[in-house]
């Protein structure tokens, strides 16, 4: 079916380390997205990546389409980065898009 | 300011009650949305739409109907509530569609319409 998993669900980590998050997607999705939303519930658009790679920062994302897989890697996490990312594609053939469940991030100092 | 403006921000309403959840943007874009996101489901497609008068389903229209009569509005309509309908809201907009527009994707979110119906 069309799918879009996350994975982990749950992280934890002290101020400083880095993470990688990562993103499955079915044969039928396409042009991924990752999203945070931060504690306060807004959400912002960190990467819009189809293939390849992209860098922001200590954020970078790498899709990888002939795999079905996306990683967004926070370096030097700081409590900011706390919060759910999401990643989300788009059903082929349509306009339509399919969120993940979301990795939510917690960054103790 | 580039916005993507809802109101209500929190709303409780009781089962059967019609309700109507705005959404305004004035980036001039094109594709604007609708989303409801309920623990552990993160976030659900209601209805999204290309242009004026372009509209369609996401995964799960039911119970809600939408219009585009102009380019920057896209209310969500609540014909008869229920309390599964019970959630937090999010309209979106973005040019032309992530895909389809500028390089960045980038799809602007309001600020949440948080909606509770007993």
């Amino acid at each position: 079916g069309i799918q879009v998993e996350q994975s982990p669900p749950d992280l934890i980590l002290q101020e400083g380390a880095n993470s990688t998050l990562r993103c499955n997607f079915s044969d039928s999705v396409n042009n991924l997205q990752w999203f945070h939303q931060n504690p306060w519930g807004q959400l912002i658009n960190l990467f819009y990546i189809p293939s390849g790679t992209k860098q922001n920062g200590r954020l970078s994302a790498t899709t990888v389409a002939t795999e079905r897989y996306s990683l967004l890697y926070i370096s030097s996490s700081q409590t900011t980065d706390s919060g759910v990312y999401f990643c989300a594609g788009r059903v082929d053939n349509t306009d339509k898009l399919i969120f993940g469940t979301g990795t939510r991030l917690q960054v103790f100092p | 300011e580039a916005q993507v403006t809802q109101n209500p921000r929190y709303l409780i309403t009781v089962t059967g009650k019609k309700l109507t959840v705005t959404c305004s943007q004035n980036m001039n874009h094109e594709y604007m949305s609708w989303y409801r996101q309920d623990p552990g489901l993160g976030l659900r497609q209601i209805y999204y739409s290309m242009n004026v008068e372009v509209t369609d389903k996401g995964d799960v229209p039911e119970g809600y109907k939408v219009s585009r009569k102009e380019k920057r509005n896209f209310p969500l309509i609540l014909e008869s509530p229920s309390p599964n309908q019970t959630s937090l809201y999010f309209c979106a907009s973005s040019p032309l569609g992530p895909w389809r527009g500028s390089d960045t994707g980038e799809l602007f979110f309001g600020e949440g319409s948080r909606l509770t119906v007993l």
